[in-house]
């Protein structure tokens, strides 16, 4: 089985600062890693994913997240924030095999409060 | 429209009564899931689905039935309401074919169990 740590409940930030949003996992196979985005009243949307190759994945909105296996975690960053970027932020993991790779397991939550 | 709609959208109901969260996706994908989100729990998965007449269950299944007859349906079942159900449902879809992980959600139900 797979587990998710999400660490930091509420990140207040201001805007334009830099921010990190934690995450490590716990898995005895290999896994995807996810991090998903839920806005106000809405369902999850998908950030980024980690699925193989390069460990550094980026998000069209400037988010990146780096896969660091010795830590088993994937933070999630972005060098400057904007106020649409307040949302809650939800990291997540599936194993990496046929059938259960759309299977996941979420963490917690991050909620990312950013003002003025 | 095409996607994937929960309804109803918000539902009180009281313990003991049975309450029934549909869900419908329009992209015939073949996985379908129901997670409940609590406050401090995240997103945890009640059943899931890889087709139709096939399903599994997830981490928090106790006191839910699942079904689907249908692939573009999965209609989520509490035959005997509690408070401890009192949550938000999301129903969610992904094809096998596609990217893995990549869950699309709808917008949720809200239920309130008095």
């Amino acid at each position: 089985a797979q587990s998710v740590t999400q660490l930091d409940s509420q990140v207040p930030v201001f805007e334009e600062a830099p921010v990190e949003l934690r995450c490590n996992y716990s898995s005895s196979v290999s896994v995807y890693l996810f991090w998903y985005v839920q806005y106000p009243n809405q369902g999850l949307q998908l950030l980024l994913k980690y699925l193989s190759g390069s460990t550094l994945v980026e998000s069209i909105n400037g988010f990146e997240a780096e896969f660091n296996k010795s830590q088993t975690s994937f933070h999630l960053r972005k060098p400057s924030v904007h106020i649409s970027d307040t949302a809650e932020y939800f990291c997540a993991v599936s194993a990496r095999r046929t059938g259960t790779a759309s299977k996941l397991t979420f963490g917690t939550g991050t909620r990312l409060q950013v003002t003025l | 429209d095409a996607g994937i709609t929960q309804s109803p959208r918000y539902k009180i109901t009281e313990t003991g009564r049975q309450v029934t969260l549909m869900c419908h996706q329009t992209w015939s994908h073949s996985y379908m899931f129901w997670y409940r989100q609590d406050l401090g729990h995240g997103l945890r998965l009640i059943y899931y689905s890889a087709a139709a007449d096939i399903t599994d269950k997830g981490e928090v299944p106790d006191g839910y039935v699942v079904s689907r007859s249908k692939t573009e349906n999965f209609p989520l079942t509490l035959e005997s309401a509690t408070r401890s159900q009192t949550s938000v449902y999301f129903c969610a879809s992904s094809d096998s074919s596609g990217s893995p992980g990549e869950l699309f959600f709808g917008e949720g139900s809200r239920l309130t169990v008095l």
